[in-house]
């Protein structure tokens, strides 16, 4: 199994709500990354956890709060967000050895109103 | 600051080879280069990657130059299914915390019937 799973598809909150972004592998990999996507750009890196420990924070707005509960789950807590947080959320995950190739999830679109 | 640069579009002929540059003349010894690509809005796909020889799989191939100041990916014999956005990435590794990718801005490849 290869797959990197996210929920939910589709998110749409406004500036006051509370919501969370879940990602899911069971390939066993001990890197897990949260990525946002603006649109017609590449990925920017947000977060890395390695062995469920952040370990890279790209300075992001404490806004975004990330959660690794356990090797196979990743959650990005969400609250008191802007309308320019508006993109595409990705989420990855990789081996801590070997070809380090990363696998990506098929991402949420969040809007922000 | 960007590792990679890359032509922002290029058309090929379906049938025909795709050959998309891509420019890490700041690249070091042991920094790898990933190739993905994204098709419209979904999470992006592993492609290939290498370090300083050439590599070849069932999607693609991978020219990297002697002084790895650049690559380019060939795919074969595009289809019409190839047309996406592909990024060149430079991987950089850091021991016990993962690895970090930086993305390039990215080609969009579209094939041509």
């Amino acid at each position: 199994d290869t797959e990197v799973t996210q929920t939910p598809k589709h998110l749409v909150m406004g500036m006051t709500n509370k919501k969370s972004l879940k990602c899911e592998q069971h390939m066993g990999h001990r890197a897990m990354y949260w990525y946002k996507q603006k649109a017609k750009k590449p990925p920017e890196l947000m977060f890395v956890y390695s062995y469920e420990k952040l370990s890279i924070n790209e300075s992001v707005p404490s806004r975004f709060s990330p959660e690794c509960p356990n090797s196979s789950l990743l959650n990005l807590h969400l609250h008191a967000l802007q309308p320019e947080d508006s993109a595409l959320y990705l989420c990855a995950s990789s081996a801590m050895r070997g070809s380090y190739e990363q696998y990506f999830g098929p991402g949420t679109r969040l809007t922000v109103t | 600051d960007a590792k990679t640069t890359q032509p922002p579009s290029m058309d090929c002929a379906e049938g025909r080879a795709a050959n998309l540059p891509c420019n890490h003349s700041t690249i070091s010894g042991n920094e790898y280069v990933y190739w993905y690509r994204q098709i419209h809005s979904q999470g992006p796909q592993y492609i290939i990657h290498g370090l300083k020889n050439n590599e070849t799989n069932e999607m693609a191939s991978l020219i990297i130059t002697e002084d790895r100041k650049s690559s380019t990916l060939i795919l074969p014999h595009a289809t019409l299914r190839d047309t996406a956005v592909y990024y060149c990435i430079v991987r950089v590794l850091y021991s016990n915390t993962g690895n970090q990718f930086y993305f390039g801005t990215g080609t969009s490849l579209t094939v041509i019937p």
